[in-house]
């Protein structure tokens, strides 16, 4: 069964920072794009960044660019989103996908 | 970038009736590499279609997607109760990657 769990989200400050961290299982990993999409509430899904099978490859939306970085560990089976210099419109749901497969989401919160 | 624009905003229908949901794109689609969500309040996004017209695992036959150019179509044939939901296309056949803004299925 694939599974993709995300944690790691919660409320922080403008400015402030935030490690998501996304448990990948049930499917071949370390061949496997991965990406996050976010949520706003109430609001649409908006890809936010993605990574390819070896991690030599990484794009980004651009208003996440100098901000965000997406890295991996293929042994760990694990994708990581880290976030600095957060804005209250980064507020959404965080998604870990592959584009077939999805997680439930980890909710950010920047709100002073 | 490529933008994607769906329409309509918001469909009503009954239930039986036929759904014709609609995603433009400002350019071509590398591969064809669209794909359909179906999204219900709460849930994660649930892959319906994808190369724009092959239906993912477990997804009905009602469900049908197609491509003429730059336009893509989802369609439902008879929508069932539980079809009513938002649904978003998605390209990733280039970088950056993008959703349509969606459209809410609802019922009349």
């Amino acid at each position: 069964e694939v599974q993709l769990v995300e944690s790691g989200g919660g409320l922080v400050q403008p400015g402030g920072s935030l490690r998501l961290s996304c448990a990948a299982s049930g499917f071949s990993f370390s061949n496997t794009w991965m990406t996050w999409v976010r949520q706003a509430p109430g609001k649409g899904l908006e890809w936010v960044a993605a990574i390819s099978p070896d991690g030599s490859h990484k794009a980004y939306v651009d208003s996440v660019k100098g901000r965000f970085t997406i890295s991996r560990d293929n042994a760990k089976e694990s994708v990581v989103l880290e976030m600095s210099g957060l804005r209250v419109e980064d507020t959404a749901m965080y998604y870990c996908d592959t584009t077939v497969y999805w997680g439930q989401g980890t909710l950010v919160t920047v709100s002073s | 970038e490529i933008v994607l624009t769906q329409s309509p905003g918001t469909l009503y229908l009954s239930p039986g009736e036929r759904a014709t949901l609609s995603c433009r794109a400002t350019q071509s689609i590398r591969n064809n590499n669209l794909v359909w969500y179906q999204q219900k309040p709460g849930q994660a996004p649930r892959l319906l279609i994808y190369g724009a017209s092959t239906r993912a695992t477990d997804i009905p036959d009602r469900f049908s997607g197609s491509v003429s150019g730059t336009d893509f179509t989802l369609t439902i044939n008879t929508v069932e109760p539980e079809d009513f939901a938002v649904y978003y296309c998605h390209q990733h056949g280039s970088f950056p990657c993008t959703f349509g803004q969606g459209t809410d299925l609802q019922i009349k």
